[in-house]
Order: structure tokens, then C-alpha cells, then sequence
């Protein structure tokens, strides 16, 4: 299995765009996660997803973030319109039957809002 | 409040040296998990123990957990230079919700 796939690995772009996270899960995997993590705030539970519907997304900052899982194979976390202060790792992690097992993560996706 | 903490922040030691990393949480958990992390990777789990238990086992790795002390940690014997990374706790609480990471130990392993 390949793991948990994210794209883009890198993202640099002007505040005030929309920025698109994207994230292939484990296959089989029912949970899906995403977190954000910056040097301030360590590492960040942002939303999860049980077999494509948001469970607790208390952790998305704000209006600007928002998240879909359209199918069992893709999600995308959206920031429109980004601002320097989002600039952070993001990293999407899947998991089998329970969302407290062990979880795989991507490699993350390292953003940059100039 | 941050449920998880680890302790210390960093920790430097020789190859060949044990490690040990502690992590306190604050409410009652259902599992707490240790997860590492090599610089500009992602995270890796390496063990998950239950409320119910109070050691486990990995190679070089043992966990011990402390429910009436609120409290974990992570023992690595015989460290090896590859040991050198971020070592993250994670626990959920009694609900198994609310899914929380520590801030982290940064160890490095120096040849």
C-alpha cells in the first residue's frame, strides 16, 4: 500500500487565494483526519471524517478553512482566502474502525502565505 | 487545555543511551498513544496502549501508563543515532473523542 498521499508536498502563494489541500486515505481506512501544525502551536486536530461525514470539525480556525470528503478515496481541506498566519504543515492521517487506533500519516503538505 | 504534555521539551544523550520521555494529560483517557516524527515528516505511530494496561512493548521501546498519576512515558534503550526526531503523545478522552497531541520531545542521539 502506498499510504496516505498528499498533494501538493509544497505551497507558496499570496495572501487573499484559495488554497486546495488534497489527501488520499489508506485505502479501506473509514476515518480520515486532518491536522495543522506550526512551531506555536504544535500539532492540531482540525476536522475528521467517519466514512465521508464530518464528525468534529471543532478544530477548524475559522470560516475561511473548510473541509470534504466527497468519497471514500479523496478529501480536500480549502482555505479561501489564506493569510500569512495559516502558513503551517498540514497533514492528513487515516485509520481503521476507530478514530482513537493508530493513525498513518501523509508526509504533509508544507504551506507558505506570503 | 492541552490534554497531553511532554517532558522534557528537549533531550540530548550518547548512543547506547537510554531515553526516557514522560507525558501527562490532565482528564481520564480511553488509549494514549506514542507517535515519532522525523524532521519534515511525517508522524509515525509506535505504540498505543489502553487505559486497561500499564506496559507494553516494542523492540527497544517500552510504555509504561500511570492512570492514577495521570501520566505515560516512553523508555528507549540502547538509542541509536536514527532515534533522533520529535516524540509526540497523543491520548483521546473516556468518550473516545477529543483526540489531542502533546507539544512534543525533541531527542537527539548523538554518535
Amino acid at each position: 500500500d502506498a499510504g496516505v498521499i498528499q498533494s501538493p508536498r509544497h505551497e507558496v502563494t499570496e495572501m487573499g487565494q484559495e488554497v486546495t489541500l488534497r489527501c488520499k486515505p489508506i485505502s479501506g481506512h473509514d476515518y480520515l483526519f486532518w491536522y495543522r501544525q506550526t512551531m506555536m502551536r504544535g500539532l492540531e486536530l482540525l476536522i475528521y471524517f467517519n466514512n465521508n461525514v464530518p464528525i468534529d470539525d471543532s478544530g477548524m480556525p475559522e470560516d475561511r478553512f473548510s473541509a470534504k470528503m466527497p468519497n471514500a478515496s479523496f478529501s480536500t481541506l480549502k482555505i479561501q482566502p489564506s493569510e500569512p498566519r495559516d502558513s503551517a504543515v498540514y497533514f492528513c492521517a487515516s485509520s481503521l474502525g476507530d478514530p482513537q487506533e493508530t493513525q498513518y500519516f501523509g508526509p504533509g503538505t508544507r504551506l507558505l502565505v506570503l | 487545555s492541552q490534554q497531553g504534555e511532554e517532558d522534557p521539551q528537549a533531550l540530548s544523550i550518547q548512543e547506547g543511551e537510554n531515553a526516557t520521555m514522560n507525558c501527562s494529560y490532565k482528564t481520564s483517557i480511553n488509549n494514549l498513544q506514542w507517535y515519532r516524527q522525523n524532521s519534515g515528516r511525517g508522524l509515525v505511530h509506535l505504540i498505543l496502549i489502553r487505559s486497561n494496561e500499564r506496559e507494553k512493548h516494542s523492540g527497544r521501546l517500552r510504555v509504561t501508563l500511570d492512570t492514577s498519576k495521570k501520566s505515560s512515558s516512553l523508555l528507549i534503550t540502547a538509542s541509536r543515532a536514527a532515534d533522533t526526531a520529535s516524540y509526540f503523545c497523543a491520548t483521546d478522552d473516556s468518550f473516545g473523542q477529543n483526540f489531542v497531541f502533546g507539544p512534543g520531545t525533541r531527542l537527539s542521539v548523538l554518535p
